[in-house]
Parts: C-alpha cells; structure tokens; sequence
C-alpha cells in the first residue's frame, strides 16, 4: 500500500500570505494518479486539483498543483479568509489511500 | 446538476446490520465508480473501496475487505454500503464520491453529504 505523508500537520498563516502544503509518497507515483481536496467543518470534502497540476471546475487560480515521483506540492498563493480549512492529498494507485491531511488556520 | 445524496444519520447496537445508500442524479449513473470513504470522528480519509454500478465490478481496499460490502442497484441509481454485524469502533461518518476521470487522471468529483453512523452499546 502506498502511505501518503503530510506535512506540516498545522499551518498558521494570515490572509493574503502564501502556503505551501507538501505530501510525499512512500512510492513514485505517476503524476496523473495525484489529487488535491479541501475539507471545512461539517461539510463533504471538495476537488481542487487532479493529475498533480490540474484545477477542478470552479476552483480560484490562486490555488496549483505542482511535483512528481515521491513529491508533491498544493500552493495557495494568497490566502483567503474561505481558504482556511483542512487540505488533503490522495493517490490512485493499485490501491487508493488519502494523506493524513493538513489543517490550515488563521495565525 | 450532479448530485449525490444519502441515506440519513443511523443509531445502531454493536452486533447489529445496517445498509446505507447513495442516490446519484443528474448523469448517468452506470457511467462512473462510485467510491465510499469513511471518516472516524475527528480524523481524516479513509478509502474503504469502489463500485462500477455498470456491471457491479468491486475493488475494496485491504484494510476494509471483508468488514463491509460495497453494492449496487443501476435501475434505481443507488449505491449501498453495509454491515453484518457492527462495531463501536464503525462509529464513523461515511461519504460516497463520483469518480471522474480525465483524461489518465482522475479525482472524486462530486460528493455525498455523509451518512453518520453511531454504535453504542
């Protein structure tokens, strides 16, 4: 099974900064097989990025995907107030698994 | 509009079955896996495993392979999740999700509302 390893577990930044969330892959994962999801309290997680780099439907170009073989990396250039919430990486490999996340919050 | 939506919040005892559902619309139900993922109060994701409602074909992961069964009806568009025999420990919010893929890619596009199921004793 392929582990995905989020880091930091916590960032506190304020609006307008930028964040850099990492997830690293126990495994080289092709670039097509990484997505990106967002999750606020008490609702259903929501697709930003698929196949590493690409954007989802609807959603801002501040946020993008970037990496490749164990690397992986969702930027956020300039914080919104809506922005702050829980950060999830998954891969589509044999099997599927999700990173343990991480929790963006408000410094 | 794509939409999933599930069946409501479940109280149950350890021991007891329980089926939950999923209800597509808005698109062609048979064309697209539907996944189910689990998350355990405060916790993340968990992928427990896929349904092609086409022709019904699972893939579950290891660590969920014989604790649940993952099932189908395409006349009805309906996806099921369900358990023999429960545990406190499936105390859990239960999600199912679309995939999508484009291209070779591929990402869980559209999600259910989440189904919470509480065993206790």
């Amino acid at each position: 099974e392929i582990v995905l390893t989020q880091s930091p577990g916590t960032l506190s930044l304020s609006p307008g900064e930028r964040a850099a969330l990492s997830c690293r892959a126990s495994q080289s994962l092709s670039s097509s097989s990484l997505a990106w999801y967002q999750q606020k309290p008490g609702q259903a997680p929501r697709l930003l990025i698929y196949g590493a780099s690409s954007r989802a439907t609807g959603i801002p170009d501040r946020f993008s995907g970037s990496g490749s073989g164990t690397d992986f990396t969702l930027t956020i250039s300039r914080l919104e107030p809506e922005d702050f919430a829980v950060y999830y990486c998954q891969q589509f490999g044999r099997s599927y698994t999700f990173g343990q996340g991480t929790k963006l919050e408000i410094k | 509009e794509v939409q999933l939506v599930q069946s409501g919040a479940e109280v149950k005892k350890p021991g007891e079955s329980l089926r939950i559902s999923c209800k597509g619309s808005g698109y062609s139900f048979p064309s697209y896996w539907i996944n189910w993922v689990r998350q355990m109060p405060g916790k993340g994701l968990e992928w427990i495993g896929k349904i092609d409602p086409g022709d019904s074909y699972i893939n579950y992961s290891p660590s969920f392979q014989g604790h649940v069964t993952i099932s189908a009806d395409k006349s009805i568009g309906t996806a099921y999740l369900q358990w023999s025999s429960l545990k406190a420990s499936d105390t859990a919010i239960y999600f199912c999700a679309r995939q999508h893929y484009y291209g070779s890619s591929v990402g869980f596009d559209s999600w259910g509302q989440g189904t919470l199921v509480t065993v206790s004793s």
